[in-house]
C-alpha cells in the first residue's frame, strides 16, 4: 500500500459526460500528479501541483482540469469525455522537489461507452 | 532537456535466468533515477532509487540497478528471474533541468517462461 488513495476505482459513462476523479496524497507529500494510461498511448504526464499552486504541465488536453486543495487532495474533472479518454487514471505523489519518490495509486479505470 | 530510453519494448527470459532490462537517460544536471514495476491492473511501485550515492543500487524483489554515467545508463539487473517478476519496467529521470521534471521511459515488458 502506497498511501495514495484513488476513488472511484473503476467508472462507466456515456461520450459527452463529465466525471471527477478524486486523490489524497499520502501524508505530508505536498505534490500531486496525474497521469494517464492507455493501451495505445502508454503512461502519460498530465499535470502536477505543488502545496496547491500548478507545477508541471504535460499533454493534458483542455477538457481536463484539476485542481489540489487546501488539505493537499487534488481532483482530476475529465468533460465532454471521448471513447479516446477510456484509460487508468493514476494519482500520485511526493515530498516535492528534485529527486524525491514518487509514490503511485492503484488507479482510478474510466471507461466510456 | 531530459530524455529516458528503454532500450527494449519486450523482454523475455526463462525462469532462473538472469534478467536485464536497458535503460539510458540524457540530463544535463545530476539527474535522479528510478525504476518502476507494475503488475498487471496494478499502480506502479518503486523497485529501487539513485541519486548520487553509490552507484550500485540495490532494491525490492532482488533487482538491483547501476549507474555509469560515462555511458548514460541505468540498466536494471537480476540474478534469477522468478515467474512473479513478470510485469511492466518504467525508468524514470528526475531533475532540475528547465524546472522540477520527472520523465518516464515508455516501459518495458518481461515475460518469464516456465
Amino acid at each position: 500500500d502506497s498511501g495514495v488513495t484513488q476513488t472511484p476505482k473503476h467508472l462507466i459513462t456515456a461520450t459527452g459526460q463529465r466525471v471527477t476523479l478524486r486523490c489524497s496524497p499520502r501524508s505530508g507529500d505536498l505534490s500531486v500528479y496525474w497521469y494517464q494510461q492507455s493501451l495505445d498511448q502508454g503512461l502519460q504526464f498530465l499535470i502536477q501541483y505543488y502545496n496547491g499552486e500548478e507545477r508541471a504541465k504535460g499533454n493534458i488536453l483542455e477538457r481536463f482540469s484539476a485542481q489540489q486543495f487546501p488539505d493537499l487532495h487534488s481532483e482530476l474533472n475529465l468533460s465532454s469525455l471521448e471513447l479516446g479518454d477510456s484509460a487508468l487514471y493514476f494519482c500520485a505523489s511526493s515530498v516535492g522537489g528534485q529527486g524525491n519518490t514518487i509514490y503511485f495509486g492503484e488507479g482510478s479505470w474510466l471507461t466510456v461507452v | 532537456a531530459q530524455s529516458v530510453t528503454q532500450l527494449d519494448s519486450h523482454v523475455s527470459v526463462s525462469e532462473g535466468t538472469p534478467v536485464l532490462l536497458r535503460c539510458n537517460y540524457s540530463s544535463s544536471y545530476s539527474p535522479s533515477l528510478f525504476w518502476y514495476v507494475q503488475h498487471p491492473n496494478k499502480g506502479l511501485q518503486l523497485l529501487l532509487k539513485y541519486t548520487s550515492a553509490a552507484t550500485l543500487v540495490k532494491g525490492i524483489n532482488g533487482f538491483e540497478a547501476e549507474f555509469k554515467k560515462s555511458e548514460t545508463s541505468f540498466h536494471l539487473t537480476k540474478p534469477s528471474a522468478h515467474m512473479s517478476d513478470a510485469a511492466e519496467y518504467f525508468c524514470v529521470v528526475s531533475d532540475l533541468d528547465g524546472g522540477f521534471k520527472t520523465i518516464f521511459g515508455a516501459g518495458t515488458r518481461l515475460f518469464v517462461k516456465a
